[in-house]
């Protein structure tokens, strides 16, 4: 089985500023990792996905996500937000093979102060 | 438009009527979910259908009734509910095997039982 936490349940981040959300997983095999944005009153949006290849993948909006092996890590993160950019985030993984389920954390409410 | 399509968006209900939430992909998905959304909690899996069967039911209360009439299609309906089943309902699709592009997501529906 896999499991996913998201340490910080709120980040506020100054305008401008970067941020760093934090994922860590748990799994006794190979995942595909992902990162989900939701706005208010709103579903799920896919901002980007690690399948293979280049730890260092890019998504939507200037986001960007490193994969880390050995720490079984998969941060988020954006040089410079925007107020736009409030919304809740959340990672999910899923095995390579297996139960072709995503497993999502709980979830960082980030807020953006001007 | 994410090609996932959930209607009502809002729904205002008592506990002793019976309505029902559609959801409709057009992605050519054969795999679709319904997740409830509480405020401050994690996402719930509810239902689980692949090629309209259904292989998940985490442990949903009898009020809560899915159908899968296709593919395409997705019903969760609904009768005599309580109070705490107010809660943002997401319904999601993919294609399986190989979940590497991950879920979409539908806008959801808002749902307050009164």
């Amino acid at each position: 089985a896999q499991s996913v936490t998201q340490l910080d349940s709120q980040v506020p981040v100054f305008e401008e500023a970067p941020v760093e959300l934090r994922c860590n997983y748990s799994s006794s095999v190979s995942v595909y990792l992902f990162w989900y944005v939701q706005y208010p009153n709103q579903g799920l949006q896919l901002l980007l996905k690690y399948l293979s290849g280049s730890t260092l993948v890019k998504g939507i909006n200037g986001f960007e996500a490193e994969f880390n092996k050995s720490q079984t890590s998969f941060h988020l993160r954006k040089p410079s937000v925007h107020i736009s950019d409030t919304a809740e985030y959340f990672c999910a993984v899923t095995p390579f093979f297996g139960n072709e389920k995503l497993t999502f954390g709980t979830g960082t409410r980030l807020t953006i102060i001007p | 438009e994410t090609g996932v399509t959930q209607t009502p968006r809002h729904l205002v209900m008592g506990m002793t009527n019976k309505k029902s939430l559609k959801c409709e992909q057009h992605l050519g998905h054969n795999a679709m979910y319904w997740y409830k959304q509480s405020a401050k909690k994690p996402l719930e899996l509810m239902f689980v259908y692949n090629f309209k069967e259904q292989t998940e039911n985490n442990s949903v209360p009898s009020r809560f009734s899915p159908e899968c009439p296709n593919s395409s299609h997705l019903f969760l309906h609904l009768h005599t509910l309580q109070p705490e089943d107010s809660a943002l309902y997401l319904c999601a699709s993919s294609q399986v095997p190989g979940l590497n592009y991950g879920y979409t997501f539908g806008s959801g529906t808002r749902l307050t039982v009164v």
